[in-house]
């Protein structure tokens, strides 16, 4: 079974410091997607990005970036120059594929950590 | 519609009561999931469909849960017998293939069992 663990419960930051949200994996599969959601107060989860397994390659995308590291079974996300506007639940999740690289199924989410930036 | 939408927003039931939760997905996307959200907690699968059928009911907690999908669009989860337990957000979303995409969700329906 896969598991995804969040360890941080909640983070409080102030506007403009950098952060990250730490995310840890298990699964036995060697081929699976990862995936990075946001929850703002409205509760609706807002996709952020996915990177497949067989992708280590870092991203960055304005302001947030990953760091994908198969050996430490790690995908973290770090937002730099926080903004209250990013003060929301984030989710880091996985979902299973098969050998050509399809996903199917279920995703399987880790319990979220709060993020507060305060003004 | 532009997104995927669920109906009530909000349910308050008693304990022993029938409910259905609605969800309209993405026109046009074939896979549809449902999650339930406990309060601090990440969502947990309960099933999904592709087309009309359930291609993976394994997360469904009891046989008083059932959801229904019978044209390949809308779907409904029902609950009978709710319990106070039951109480959380559901959440629904849909992808337009089970392949490789990612999945949009709806806002959810809070369910209060009293």
């Amino acid at each position: 079974a896969q598991k995804v663990t969040q360890a941080q419960t909640e983070i409080s930051v102030v506007e403009k410091e950098d952060v990250t949200l730490d995310c840890v994996y298990e699964t036995r599969d060697t081929t699976y997607y990862l995936f990075w959601y946001k929850q703002p107060p409205s509760g609706e989860l807002v996709f952020l990005i996915r990177r497949n397994s067989f992708d280590e390659q870092n991203e960055i995308s304005g302001r947030y970036s990953w760091n994908f590291q198969k050996s430490t079974s790690s995908f973290n996300f770090t937002i730099t120059a926080s903004q209250v506007v990013d003060s929301a639940v984030y989710f880091c999740a996985l979902i299973l594929a098969n050998a050509g690289g399809t996903s199917y199924g279920k995703l399987t989410f880790g319990q979220g950590t709060i993020l507060t930036v305060h003004p | 519609g532009a997104g995927v939408s669920q109906t009530p927003s909000n349910k308050v039931t008693e304990k022993g009561k029938y409910v259905e939760l609605r969800c309209d997905p993405i026109s046009g996307h074939t896979a549809l999931y449902w999650y339930r959200q406990s309060l601090g907690q990440g969502p947990e699968f309960l099933i999904y469909f592709q087309g009309t059928g359930a291609a993976d009911d394994s997360g469904l907690p009891n046989d008083r849960f059932f959801a229904v999908r019978p044209e390949g669009s809308v779907s409904t989860l029902k609950i009978q017998r709710t319990e106070r337990g039951d109480s959380a957000v559901y959440l629904c979303a849909s992808s337009p293939s089970w392949v490789g995409t990612e999945a949009f969700f709806g806002q959810g329906t809070r369910l209060t069992v009293v």
